[in-house]
């Protein structure tokens, strides 16, 4: 089980690039990384998801080094709306052990 | 994208009684079914994991027979608080992995707010 571990909480303001990095040290060579974001009362919903380098949908980019040991959820130009908790959780196909970290709360700022 | 509904998105019920919460995929099959609850500002905890025709499998602590999980279809889940109270009020969500995939997804539910007065 690769646990996963993030800053508790960020603050930003309107129009920065934030950056959101969560450590998974004990990655397994089928895992692989996906990011979800939660807004109060709400169930989670996909980001983006990646095995190594780098990854970009239209909301986020996803950072993976080489060793695969960290892992950064990069969000250009946010906005109000951005404010949420973001999660990132680490395993593969065949793994249901679906459990999440603590996750980082952003509170972006006007 | 795959659509995950969750039935009530709310309910109240008094304490001692049971409560059943509907988690059903909609656009495909999902094999495999989790169970998450949520208090306010805590992180999701994983409940249980069910697969379509099997026993589910709980997670340490969790009551499995407070906690009725059923995985009859391909395409419904169902938890059952029994005889609910207070301190079972709580956020539920569940979420569906379709069965072949090539990446490691789920797909979430709405939520259901459950309150035990």
């Amino acid at each position: 089980l690769a646990k996963t571990t993030q800053p508790i909480s960020m603050d930003s303001y309107e129009g920065q690039e934030v950056n959101i990095t969560c450590s998974h040290n004990n990655i397994a060579t089928n895992d692989y990384i996906t990011w979800y974001q939660q807004f109060p009362s709400q169930g989670p919903r996909f980001i983006i998801q990646g095995y190594k380098t780098k990854v970009t949908n239209e909301v986020a980019s996803l950072f993976i080094p080489a060793d695969r040991k960290s892992s950064t959820l990069s969000l250009p130009r946010v906005s109000l709306s951005d404010t949420a908790v973001y999660y990132c959780l680490v395993g593969d196909n065949d793994n249901n052990d679906m459990r999440f970290g603590a996750g980082t709360r952003l509170t972006v700022k006007p | 994208g795959a659509v995950v509904s969750q039935h009530p998105s709310w309910v109240i019920c008094k304490s001692g009684t049971s409560v059943k919460i509907e988690c059903r995929s909609l656009d495909f099959q999902a094999t495999t079914m989790f169970w998450y609850r949520q208090f306010p500002k805590q992180s999701l905890m994983l409940m249980a994991t069910s697969n379509e025709g099997s026993k589910a499998t709980y997670e340490q602590g969790v009551e499995k027979d407070k906690f009725l999980i059923n995985h009859a279809s391909l395409t419904l889940s169902t938890l059952t608080v029994t005889s609910a109270h207070p301190e079972d009020s709580s956020f539920y969500i569940c979420s569906a992995r379709p069965p072949v995939t090539i990446s490691y997804e789920q797909y979430f539910g709405p939520g259901t707010r459950l309150t035990v007065t």
